[in-house]
């Protein structure tokens, strides 16, 4: 049974520090895997896809990346600022076919960017 | 602007008085879900469907049912809510295509439904 985990649960940085939000999971047969950003009240924004066949994405300050055969991916944050501050989520989708559109949630990284 | 729409966005319900969350989205997805998100557990499935008067259970169907009569709504019932469904719930869709809004493997999530049974 496919299982993710975020590592750590919280995490408090000063603005303009680079950082790394760690996700892994424990099943490698995996068809991609997403991060997400989430804020109170507005749902989830997706942030950047791997597919399983890709080592990393990169979108502005985000750059994630992904080693399937460990089981692990991160998300590097460059200079944070305090409009980062938010709940961060990794998914991993386990089928190929993506029939069950179903995507396997760690139960998130809550950063906080002190200004 | 590619939305999907979650109505309530929050609700305080008695125990066994039934309820409909509604969700719609714009963007002509085949695919569309319902989640839940409990402290420590994270978001997990509860229905999908593939499309028009095609749906299947996720890993916590228990106490929930779902209908898919139009592509762009999904909406979830809870025929007897109970204390245990007290959470926080989305809705997602995804496309099939290759490009913009309907791009496959992008997942699109509502703002969420506030639910609290008492």
């Amino acid at each position: 049974k496919q299982e993710v985990t975020q590592i750590p649960a919280a995490l408090s940085v000063p603005e303009g520090e680079n950082l790394v939000l760690n996700c892994s999971f424990t099943d490698s047969a995996i068809y991609n895997l997403q991060w997400f950003r989430q804020d109170p009240g507005k749902g989830l924004t997706s942030l950047l896809l791997i597919q399983s066949s890709q080592r990393e994405q990169t979108s502005g300050r985000l750059n994630a990346s992904l080693d399937k055969s460990s089981g692990r991916s991160t998300l590097y944050i460059a200079a944070s600022q305090p409009g980062d501050s938010a709940t961060y989520l990794c998914a991993v989708r386990p089928d190929l076919s993506g029939a069950t559109n179903k995507l396997i949630f760690g139960t998130g990284t809550l950063l906080a960017v002190q200004p | 602007e590619a939305q999907v729409t979650q109505n309530p966005r929050y609700l305080i319900t008695v125990t066994g008085k039934k309820l409909t969350v509604t969700c719609s989205q714009n963007m002509n997805h085949e695919y569309m879900s319902w989640y839940r998100q409990d402290p420590g557990l994270g978001l997990r499935q509860i229905y999908y469907s593939m499309n028009v008067e095609v749906t299947d259970k996720g890993d916590v169907p228990e106490g929930y049912k779902v209908s898919r009569k139009e592509k762009r709504n999904f909406p979830l019932i809870l025929e007897s809510p109970s204390p245990n469904q007290t959470s926080l719930y989305f809705c997602a869709s995804r496309g099939i295509g290759t490009g913009g809004p309907r791009a496959k493997n992008i997942q699109y999530f509502g703002a969420g439904t506030r639910l609290s049974v008492l």
